[in-house]
């Protein structure tokens, strides 16, 4: 299967605060994604990003799939953006998470 | 429109016992998963289906059994509960294969004493 590295493993910020957080993948594969896990444990889906740029509101995403890497940036964060961020590549018919960086943003 | 979901919410079992989580989608996807998620930890696969009728193993499918007899549906039922199996259970479906975005169910706490 395919190797899911995140980094870094933990972060605290300062409200209002810019972060970047990695993906790592191993492989080449056809689907990248980032997930933001909330305090009450749902998982939502943040983007679907295989390559390009997009982004959402504060939030943006990179993936350079040649270099099998992919960035979250959160930008100017708020408490609510606590939790933890996933990202999960898939080939053939499984999908496959990395750790996980969890996100403390203090006000 | 409800997406993926997923009953019940939270369970306490007694060790020995067995139960069913069941995970229902409505988007007609082919493609559905179980993944556990113990404490501080990330997600790993149980068992996976790409079709009615066909469905497979994952990483740590010990304990437990699945089945999918319509395209909607994918229960996961686990026989003869132990503590190990204490853990948050997600079940989810991707719009295609490999491509499109992953729906995940709201989970299942299940607690086993």
């Amino acid at each position: 299967g395919i190797q899911v590295e995140q980094s870094p493993p933990d972060l605290i910020l300062q409200e209002g605060a810019n972060s970047t957080l990695r993906c790592n993948f191993s492989d080449s594969v056809n689907n990248l994604q980032w997930f933001h896990q909330n305090p009450w444990g749902q998982l939502i889906n943040l983007f679907y990003i295989p390559s390009g740029t997009k982004q959402n509101g504060r939030l943006s995403a990179t993936t350079v799939a040649t270099e099998r890497y992919s960035l979250l940036y959160i930008s100017s964060s708020q408490t609510t953006d606590s939790g933890v961020y996933f990202c999960a590549s898939s080939l053939g018919n499984q999908f496959y998470f990395g750790t996980g960086t969890s996100l403390t943003v203090i006000p | 429109n409800a997406g993926v979901t997923q009953t019940p919410k939270f369970r306490i079992l007694k060790i020995g016992q067995s139960m069913t989580l069941q995970c229902t989608q409505d988007m007609n996807h082919n493609y559905m998963y179980w993944y556990r998620q113990d404490p501080g930890m990330g997600l790993k696969l149980i068992y996976y289906s790409v079709g009615a009728g066909i469905t497979d193993k994952g990483e740590v499918p010990n304990g437990y059994n699945v089945s999918r007899s319509t395209t909607e549906d994918f229960p996961l039922r686990l026989e003869l509960a132990a503590p190990s199996q204490t853990s948050v259970y997600f079940c989810a479906s991707p719009r295609e294969r490999d491509t499109g975005e992953l729906f995940f169910g709201e989970g299942s706490r299940l607690t086993v004493l």
